[in-house]
Order: C-alpha cells, then sequence, then structure tokens
C-alpha cells in the first residue's frame, strides 16, 4: 500500500462548482497534512495546512481532516478556472527524521 | 525577493556525462531537499540535509550525490547519468524551525533534465 493515495483524475467541475479533492494516507505516525497546488511545468506551492482533526478554511478552499478513516480532504468553493491544476496531498509523518511524503496528485478541470 | 533557484532549468545530455544541478536559497534555510517528479510516481525525495555538511538519503539515492559545503547551497550531482535519470528535479528549502513544526517546503522552479 502506498504511504499517500490520490485519485489521479482528472476531476471535472463547472465554474462555480464545489470541487472536493480526496487523500487516504497509512497512518505511521502522521502528524501534519497539507496540500500543495501545481500548475503544468511549475513548481508546488503550498496551499492549506491541517494539523488536527476536523475543518480548517481559508477563503474558497476548506481541508478536512479525519485521522480516524487515515484521510484528508479540501473543497474548492467556487471554483475558478484559473483553479485548474494539480492538487498534492502530502504528509508529514514523525518517524525518525520527520518524512513529508506526496500522493501523485489530482487533475483538477474547471471549465468555464 | 525570497526564492530557491535551480540551473539549469533544462538539459539534455547522453547517458555517462557528468552533471550538476544547482540549487541555491536566499532565506538562511537549515533544511533543503531535492526531489524528482515522474509521471505516476509523483514526487520522491532523493536526498535531504538538514545542515551545513550534514545530508541524508531520501527514498531514491541511487546515483545521484549531493554536498552541502555553504548553507544556501545543495547542489545535485549525476556522476554517470542514465536514462531512467530522466526526470524534473526540484529542489525545497525550510528553515529548521518551519520545517520541524509545520513541514512546509518552499520548492525551485525545477530542472527538467533529459538523459540520452
Amino acid at each position: 500500500q502506498k504511504e499517500v493515495e490520490q485519485n489521479s483524475g482528472p476531476l471535472s467541475v463547472p465554474e462555480g462548482a464545489i470541487a472536493s479533492l480526496n487523500c487516504t494516507y497509512s497512518d505511521r505516525g502522521s502528524q501534519s497534512f497539507f496540500w500543495y497546488r501545481q500548475y503544468s511545468g511549475k513548481s508546488p506551492e503550498l496551499i492549506m495546512s491541517i494539523y488536527s482533526n476536523g475543518d480548517k478554511e481559508d477563503g474558497r478552499f476548506t481541508a478536512q481532516l479525519n485521522k480516524a478513516s487515515q484521510y484528508v480532504s479540501l473543497l474548492i468553493r467556487d471554483s475558478q478556472p484559473s483553479d485548474s491544476a494539480t492538487y498534492l496531498c502530502a504528509v508529514k509523518y514523525d518517524t525518525g527524521f520527520q518524512k513529508l511524503v506526496f500522493g501523485t496528485g489530482t487533475r483538477l478541470l474547471v471549465s468555464p | 525577493e525570497a526564492q530557491v533557484t535551480q540551473n539549469p532549468r533544462y538539459l539534455i545530455t547522453v547517458t555517462g556525462k557528468k552533471l550538476t544541478v544547482t540549487c541555491s536559497q536566499n532565506m538562511n534555510h537549515e533544511y533543503m531537499s531535492w526531489y524528482r517528479q515522474d509521471p505516476g510516481l509523483g514526487l520522491r525525495q532523493i536526498y535531504y540535509s538538514m545542515n551545513v555538511e550534514v545530508t541524508d538519503k531520501g527514498d531514491v539515492p541511487e546515483g545521484y550525490k549531493v554536498s552541502r559545503k555553504e548553507k544556501r547551497n545543495f547542489p545535485l550531482i549525476l556522476e554517470s547519468p542514465s536514462p531512467n535519470q530522466t526526470s524534473l528535479y526540484f529542489c525545497a528549502s525550510s528553515s529548521a524551525d518551519r520545517w520541524l513544526n509545520t513541514g512546509e517546503l518552499f520548492f525551485g522552479e525545477g530542472s527538467r533534465l533529459t538523459v540520452l
């Protein structure tokens, strides 16, 4: 089993809709969870981090963490064509040296 | 401007010809790391460094070397490149405090390497 798993997509949503991106992870003392956005040909940029169970909201983005079920999700409200990108889930494991493991990413396409 | 700078951004080379990809950050970060990104495999860590003269292997270190002689620089060395090292490479950095407490990374723009 991969440490961090994501559906590769593409996930297609119309402009203005809610995009829901999901990520599951192996539970190995994990403690921090991140969503990075990567535009085609560009470097990843951090958009959300979450450290405890529940929801965390930042503008149009909401990260949700459920440690019991070992999943992290990202909701994007009022999706815009500029949100079209690959979204990488990353989990920081606290095992010896703290290790950041990335999922393979979900490609999101927002159509006008 | 705070940034992580990689060079070259694009390189086509041939099997066996030694090459170095440089990485430099101007944020006085202690932690630096190299990742490679391949379709279907995501970002995988090659090497990391917690500070000057302190480096360690990541998940896919075979065929690579690194050095950390100065805090700002963390070059990635391919002594004898092979076609399976064709990939998109990213350097990333963070302060020790930010890395240990949050895990947030700042990425360079990437270096696309093709080995023929």
